[in-house]
């Protein structure tokens, strides 16, 4: 159980273009999701929270209007990054809190 | 400001060759210490929450600790498949929900 996956897994974008990155939790639902990016050998940092029906909450530093964030259902949030540039390259990971807070396995975004 | 940090950076051991890896916190009010394990290219797994000084869970060969300003992760006798990084997290408030704040991660390698 607690399952959450994250569509693509990888994907590949020129400068300039825009990407959207799924999150799902298969086997709960979750009010609450998160969204973090992850640099080499760094660790994990909180981009946003999302609540379903209700706007973001960006942490300080994250553009919302370059990276927007929707939570249309109990099991469904998105991220777009908008007009994406070769900085925006980065692992990006959701999370659900069910019990707990789980995380999905990561989208790979390579911006050329 | 609130803060998680781990220690050691890295850490090689041989099969069978038992340590702790080492998590200090200082958060304002701690709703919860969370322990991950994240392999590769992948997302984080959840393995523990504690919630209070002197509390213990286990999992197989793992062992995690809980004191008033710290948490410790012992390794028993560790295999070859443990080598990952193990992430440490707190829960602190943000404006919308409970993100979590991470440490930066101890990278464990086991060679046999």
């Amino acid at each position: 159980g607690a399952v959450v996956s994250q569509h693509p897994s990888r994907v590949i974008c020129k400068s300039g273009t825009s990407v959207k990155i799924e999150c799902r939790s298969l086997d709960f639902q979750a009010t609450t999701m998160f969204w973090y990016r992850q640099f080499p050998k760094q660790s994990l940092m909180l981009m946003a929270t999302s609540n379903e029906g209700s706007k973001a909450t960006y942490e300080q530093g994250v553009e919302k209007d370059k990276f927007l964030i929707n939570h249309a259902s109990l099991t469904l949030s998105t991220l777009t990054v908008t007009s994406a540039h070769p900085e925006d390259s980065s692992f990006y990971i959701c999370s659900a809190k069910g019990i707990e807070q789980y995380f999905g396995p990561g989208t790979r975004l390579t911006v050329t | 400001e609130d803060q998680v940090t781990q220690s050691p950076e890295a850490l090689r051991l041989q099969e069978g060759e038992s340590s702790s890896l080492n998590c200090s916190y200082t958060v304002s009010g701690l709703r919860g210490l969370f322990w991950y394990r994240q392999d590769p290219g992948k997302g984080p797994e959840f393995l523990f929450t504690l919630y209070s000084a002197g509390e213990e869970k286990e999992k197989e060969r793992l062992k995690a600790t809980l004191t008033k300003k710290e948490s410790s992760l012992h390794i028993t006798a560790p295999k070859p498949e443990d080598s990952a990084t193990y992430l440490c997290a707190v829960h602190a408030p943000n404006q919308a929900g409970t993100a979590l704040i991470f440490g930066k991660g101890t990278t464990l390698s086991v060679s046999s």
